[in-house]
């Protein structure tokens, strides 16, 4: 099956610092990939759509300066959380579509988040 | 917009009974997917099972079925010959089939249901 992959799989960072995650398509590629945050024993919540070379599609409560995402190629998607606070401390996981099935997304292992 | 809702956030079964986990749903959409994700103590999330509305034969995958009724808007699944390794947050999505709509490909998640299989 199709395999999605993140990095780093949890980071450590101090507060006012950015923070770099990565989100790859191994096997396929992906002209849409998902952000989610996951916070304990709760639901994901949708976060951003990536798209490969335009602009990422941010749902409402979002903020796109926060949480910048680009999608420069078919196999890689990147959110960088600038600046993070504790508040941004989470559990992040990208979703990626294998087309032409829109309707099945294959999901990242996660990275956990910890903002000191 | 789309809401699913599970009504139950924990359950246990014996290990080799079977379980059942609802999930209800509310949309006014007529074409959409209808998904149980699996999400193990790793995090990672696992593909159970998937349901296209357009068909009325309930999908089956090895011990895990579901039973959907379209007009009740209600998507149970059932785990049959429960094991140990079932234990994890299961959670029931929704994904509209229609490709005009700002909604489309995305999923919208329930609050999820704990399980845990006891021996």
């Amino acid at each position: 099956g199709a395999v999605v992959s993140q990095h780093p799989s949890r980071v450590i960072c101090k507060s006012g610092t950015s923070v770099k995650i990565e989100c790859r398509s191994l096997d396929f590629q992906a002209t849409t990939m998902f952000w989610y945050r996951q916070f304990p024993k709760q639901s994901l919540m949708l976060m951003a759509t990536s798209n490969e070379g335009s602009k990422a599609t941010y749902e409402q409560g979002v903020e796109k300066d926060k949480f910048l995402i680009n999608h420069a190629s078919l196999t890689l998607s990147t959110l960088t959380v600038t600046s993070a606070h504790p508040e941004d401390s989470s559990f992040y996981i990208c979703s990626a579509e294998q087309e032409p099935s829109q309707e099945t997304q294959y999901f990242g292992p996660g990275t956990r988040l910890l903002v000191l | 917009a789309q809401t699913v809702t599970q009504s139950q956030p924990e359950m246990s079964v014996q290990e080799a009974e079977t379980v059942t986990l609802s999930c209800t749903y509310d949309t006014s959409e007529s074409n959409y997917y209808l998904f149980w994700y699996k999400q193990p103590p790793s995090r990672q999330m696992i593909l159970v099972i998937r349901q296209e509305a357009y068909k009325q034969q309930n999908a089956t995958e090895n011990r895990f079925s579901v039973n959907f009724q379209k007009a009740a808007k209600s998507f149970s699944l059932k785990i049959s010959d429960s094991q140990l390794g079932d234990t994890a947050m299961y959670f029931c999505a929704f994904m509209t089939d229609n490709a005009g709509g700002t909604s489309y490909g995305k999923l919208t998640f329930g609050q999820g249901t704990i399980l845990t299989v006891h021996p």
